[in-house]
């Protein structure tokens, strides 16, 4: 069975800077997808990035970037330029090729930018 | 981005009442749908998946007869908590995705407090 652990209960940076959120995962699987979800205190869960597990080239997404080593089974997000709309639970999940679609989450990561 | 309309944004009832939730996909086909649980400070716990026209997969422990689920149309979901008691209070979110490896899209949530 898959399992994503997300080792940081809770983060805080100062506005601008950089911030490096870690997720590791647990598969059996050789592809695979893997998603940065944020929800800010509205509570909407909000996509922030994805990654292909067959591409090499690490996602990026404007500010946001990932670090995907597949051999350590790691998955982690750098935040460039912190803003305080940032300021959000950041999950991990992963998602099985040819499986009903279903994501397995990380515990999440409470990341608070400080003005 | 694709937009999920979900409500009631918060209900509030009385013991013993049937509380019916609303999630619909407003500008693409929804495939297969998921119903989540959050309980405060956690993860998502996936309640159930479910496909256009069949019938809902439960997960482990989550009672089908309390929690119905009718996935009506590739554009509506709805999640009935029935004989609702206290415990059932919860954050609950629903999803769409709309084809293989595309991420889920969340609607805003409901929360759900039973006196």
């Amino acid at each position: 069975a898959q399992t994503v652990t997300q080792s940081q209960p809770e983060m805080s940076v100062q506005e601008a800077e950089t911030v490096t959120l870690s997720c590791t995962y647990d598969t059996s699987e050789s592809n695979y997808y893997l998603f940065w979800y944020k929800q800010p205190p509205s509570r909407q869960m909000i996509l922030v990035i994805r990654q292909e597990a067959y591409k090499q080239q690490n996602a990026t997404e404007n500010r946001f970037s990932v670090n995907f080593q597949k051999a350590a089974k790691s998955f982690s997000l750098k935040i460039s330029d912190s803003q305080l709309g940032d300021t959000a639970m950041y999950f991990c999940a992963f998602m099985k090729i040819y499986s009903n679609y279903q994501l397995i989450w990380g515990a999440g990561t409470k990341l608070i930018i400080k003005p | 981005g694709a937009v999920v309309s979900q409500h009631p944004s918060r209900v509030i009832c009385k013991s013993g009442t049937s509380v019916k939730i609303e999630c619909r996909s407003l500008d693409f086909q929804a495939t297969t749908m998921f119903w989540y649980r959050q309980f405060p400070k956690q993860s998502l716990m996936l309640m159930a998946t479910s496909n256009e026209g069949s019938k809902a997969t439960y997960e482990q422990g989550v009672e089908k007869d309390k929690f119905l689920i009718n996935h009506a149309s590739l554009t509506l979901s709805t999640l009935t908590v029935t004989s609702a008691h206290p415990e059932d209070s919860s954050f609950y979110i629903c999803s769409f995705t709309s084809a293989p490896a595309q991420p889920q899209h969340f609607g805003d949530g409901t929360r759900l407090s039973i006196l």
